[in-house]
Parts: structure tokens; sequence; C-alpha cells
């Protein structure tokens, strides 16, 4: 069983829908939760870090972290074209000196 | 943020051959990783590259066949020796803060093709 799991899609919506992504993790010890967004032919870039369960939201982003359920998931409202990409969930432990974790991505196409 | 810049972008190699891929951030960071990322697969981390010492390698990664430099802090090398076209990949550097997840930046990636 892979420690992180997430749902590779790919995942296409019109624009202005609201998008959910999604990961499962397996570790208990994982204690910091990212996403990271990735463009084509680009390095993944931060979007989102929290570090505690419960929601974070950022503009049309909300980071949202279930502990007991060993879950996670970004939303975007209001999708726009530029919001394509593939979107990977990361996490890591305090012990782990800032190893992460990475699910496999999630490919999105916002439909204009 | 960090600004992470890797070379060379992309490269096509024959098999048997050796290619250096070379990372430089431009700020003081603490901690360099070195990443494969397979076609449409996810970001494994092959090794941290420690300044002045030997790189700590992850399970499945060796130092024979991904030699790792870091002889100052805001510079890395990766060596892909003997390649085969299993090492057809995407490798990426990143550069954070020890300790500071969020800090974790990436550079463009180096996508290497072997024959």
């Amino acid at each position: 069983q892979k420690e992180v799991e997430q749902d590779p899609g790919p995942l296409s919506v019109p624009e202005g829908a609201i998008v959910s992504l999604n990961c499962t993790y397996s570790n208990s010890a994982f204690q910091y939760f990212m996403w990271y967004r990735q463009y084509s032919r680009k390095g993944p870039e931060l979007l989102m870090y929290t570090y505690s369960s419960g929601n974070k939201e950022d503009g049309r982003f909300t980071a949202q972290v279930d502990k007991s359920s060993k879950y996670i998931s970004l939303f975007i409202r209001d999708s726009q074209p530029s919001d394509s990409a593939t979107y990977l969930c990361a996490m890591s432990d305090p012990s782990s000196a800032s190893k992460i974790i990475f699910g496999s991505g999630t490919r999105l196409s916002i439909r204009p | 943020s960090a600004v992470i810049s890797q070379k060379p972008s992309r490269d096509i190699c024959q098999r048997g051959t050796s290619l250096t891929i070379q990372c430089q951030v431009d700020s003081q960071v603490t901690m360099m990783f070195w990443y494969r990322q397979q076609p449409g697969q996810s970001l494994t981390l092959i090794a941290t590259a420690n300044q002045g010492s030997e790189a700590t390698y992850e399970s499945g990664f060796v130092i024979d066949k991904f030699p790792i430099s870091r002889p100052n802090l805001t510079f890395s090398t990766l060596t892909v020796s003997n390649m085969s076209p299993e090492d057809s990949s995407i490798y990426l550097c990143s550069g954070g803060l020890a300790g500071v997840q969020e800090t974790q930046y990436f550079g463009p990636g180096t996508r290497l093709l072997v024959l």
C-alpha cells in the first residue's frame, strides 16, 4: 500500500465549476499537508500548506484536512482555464528532516 | 521565495553514458534534494544532498548510480551513471529550510531521454 493515494484523473470540468481534489494517507505521523500545482514542463510550485485538521482558505482555494480519516482535500472555487495543471498532494512528518511524500498527482483541465 | 535553476533543461543520451545535472539556488537554503518524476507519476525522492559530505540516499537509490555533490550551500550536482532507457525521466532538484516544509521550492526539472 502506498503511503499517499491520489486519483490520477484526468479530471475535466467547465469553467466556473467547483473542483474537489482528494488524497488519502496511511501514516498517522504525517503532520504537514501541502498541495502543489505543476504546469506542463515546469517544476511543482507550492499552492497551500497546513499543519492541522480543519480548513484553510486562500482566495479561490480551500485546503481541508481530516486527520481522523487520514483524508485531505483541495477545493477550487470559480475554476479558471489557468487552473488547468496537475495537482499533487504532499505530506511529511516532523521527524523527517523536510522529506516530503507526494501523491501521484491529479491532472485537471478546465474547459472554457 | 527561492529561485532554483537547473541545467541542462533536457538531454538525449546514449545507453551506457553518464549525464551530470547542475542545480543552483539563489538564496541560502539549508536543505537540497533530488527527485525523479517518471512520466505520469509522482515525485520520488532520490537523495538529500548534504553540504561537504556524502548524500543521504533513499531506499532503491545508490551512490554508484546517482553520485551527488554539494560543494557549497547553493549548488549541487546529480550524475546519472551508466544510463539505460529505464533512467528516462524528469529529474528535479529542490531547496528549502530544514524543518520548514512549506519553504521547499523546486527547479524546472531536467528531461532526460536515454536511447
